[in-house]
């Protein structure tokens, strides 16, 4: 079955980097786009991110993570990355790993929290 | 970019029906599919309609969506309320550069 479990989340200070994993299994990785989305505690969902299938040559960001976050993907390791630099609070939230099946988020994993506080 | 609007909230009593609507912002409703979340508390969203009205296999037909160009708006309908469909309801569209956009989500309520 399909499943994607996110990792690497934690404290951070402001201004400070973290890289987010997913691990993804039980499909063909590399046949998918897959995509970041986050949830600020309390809040709805923010699309942050998504790269294409294969190669990865295509990505894109939301405007509020544009310069500072990088997607990026491992199909040998079936694996998916976020990483984030000049964290800010407004930055905290639960992070999810999504499948993205044609504009579809049909599988999520159950999300890694990151929080930003000094 | 447009944006998608939704109510905060929504209640209902069990065995009825309800429809949360979903209204874009910009551009036509039609442009792009719609699709539904559902999110209980502290679990990760799960689709219960994709294409605009289109179930994903095991969501119960208790569930339906539709889209409606003279309002220019999206919904999801429950009809049979369960306490168990009490949950966060989340629209999700997509822009020219095939970005996500979500609505800002509704609570509904089975009470």
């Amino acid at each position: 079955q399909v499943q994607l479990v996110e990792s690497g989340g934690g404290l951070v200070k402001p201004g400070g980097s973290l890289r987010l994993s997913c691990a993804a299994s039980g499909f063909t990785f590399s046949d998918y786009y897959m995509s970041w989305i986050r949830q600020a505690p309390g809040k709805g969902l923010e699309w942050v991110s998504y790269i294409s299938s294969y190669s990865g040559g295509t990505t894109y960001y939301a405007d509020s993570v544009k310069g500072r976050f990088t997607i990026s993907r491992d199909n040998a390791k079936n694996s998916l990355y976020l990483q984030m630099n000049s964290l800010t609070a407004e930055d905290t939230a639960v992070y999810y790993c999504a499948r993205d099946s044609a504009f579809l988020y049909d599988y999520w994993g159950q999300g890694t929290l990151v929080t930003v506080s000094s | 970019n447009f944006m998608l609007t939704q109510p905060h909230s929504v209640s209902e009593s069990p065995g009825k029906t309800v429809t949360i609507s979903c209204t874009r912002s910009s551009g036509s409703i039609a442009s792009n599919y719609v699709q539904w979340y559902q999110q209980r508390p502290g679990s990760a969203p799960s689709a219960v309609i994709y294409e605009d009205n289109q179930r994903p296999s095991g969501v119960p037909d208790r569930f339906s969506g539709s889209i409606d160009s003279s309002s220019n708006s999206a919904s999801l309908t429950i009809s049979g309320l369960k306490t168990e469909d009490e949950a966060d309801y989340y629209c999700q569209s997509y822009d020219s550069n095939n970005q996500g956009v979500f609505g800002g989500g509704t609570k509904l309520t089975v009470l």
